[in-house]
């Protein structure tokens, strides 16, 4: 089945500093979901990326869809402690009808 | 809006017991599909109901069923629990079938197997 990779699988980070997740498919994705699960939380839709070279922006966080669409980053500016949390990607490709959701970045924020 | 509702929040059953945990998803939305949540498997799809019928199905055992009933509502069973089967369960409503529809997901059911 389709997998997608996502890295790195823990980031810990100061405050103040930049942290990006990247996921990896090996196979061409139709749209890409992220998703953030807050520690004992339910995961928590951030944004969809259907269009080959996307860019969305919300706030602090900068969401890119690679050209090939075979990839995908969740950049955070200046992270803050309401940052932490797990961060999921959620992707499909082809004819499949449901998302696979890589393995998260688990981001630890230190004040 | 009420958000996606799920019953019970804990669980703890002995080996060989069987589950049943219910989700109720935002209303109007008619697709519910169901997740489960390990430490070291992330999160796996378990299938995915729409208008009472199955449309998706993940790589679980037959021990793993689940329907959806006319008012959306859904329900999901575990037959002949393992203790590999100790999990966060979570089920997540959409608006309709299809992967390019965003997921609002519950706060699950914590399930224990002893």
């Amino acid at each position: 089945g389709q997998q997608v990779m996502q890295i790195p699988q823990y980031q810990h980070v100061q405050e103040g500093e930049d942290f990006t997740t990247y996921c990896n498919s090996s196979t061409t994705l139709s749209n890409i979901q992220w998703y953030k699960q807050r520690p004992g939380g339910h995961p928590v839709f951030l944004i969809q990326l259907v269009k080959s070279g996307e860019v969305k922006k919300q706030k602090r966080l900068t969401f890119q869809f690679g050209e090939a669409k075979k990839n995908s980053s969740l950049h955070i500016t200046a992270t803050q402690t309401t940052d932490v949390g797990t961060y999921f990607c959620a992707a499909s490709s082809g004819s499949a009808r449901q998302l696979t959701f890589g393995s998260g970045t688990q981001l630890t924020v230190l004040p | 809006k009420a958000g996606v509702t799920q019953t019970p929040r804990y669980l703890i059953k002995t080996r060989g017991q069987q589950v049943t945990l219910s989700c109720s998803p935002i209303s109007g939305h008619r697709s519910v599909s169901w997740y489960q949540q390990t430490p070291g498997q992330g999160l796996q799809f378990l299938f995915e109901y729409f208008s009472e019928t199955q449309r998706n199905k993940g790589n679980f055992p037959g021990r793993f069923s689940g329907r959806q009933f006319s008012n959306s509502r859904s329900e999901m069973n575990v037959s002949t629990l393992e203790l590999g089967d100790s999990a966060l369960y979570l089920c997540a409503s959409s608006l309709t079938s299809g992967s390019g529809y965003e997921q609002y997901f519950g706060p699950g059911t914590r399930l224990t197997v002893t």
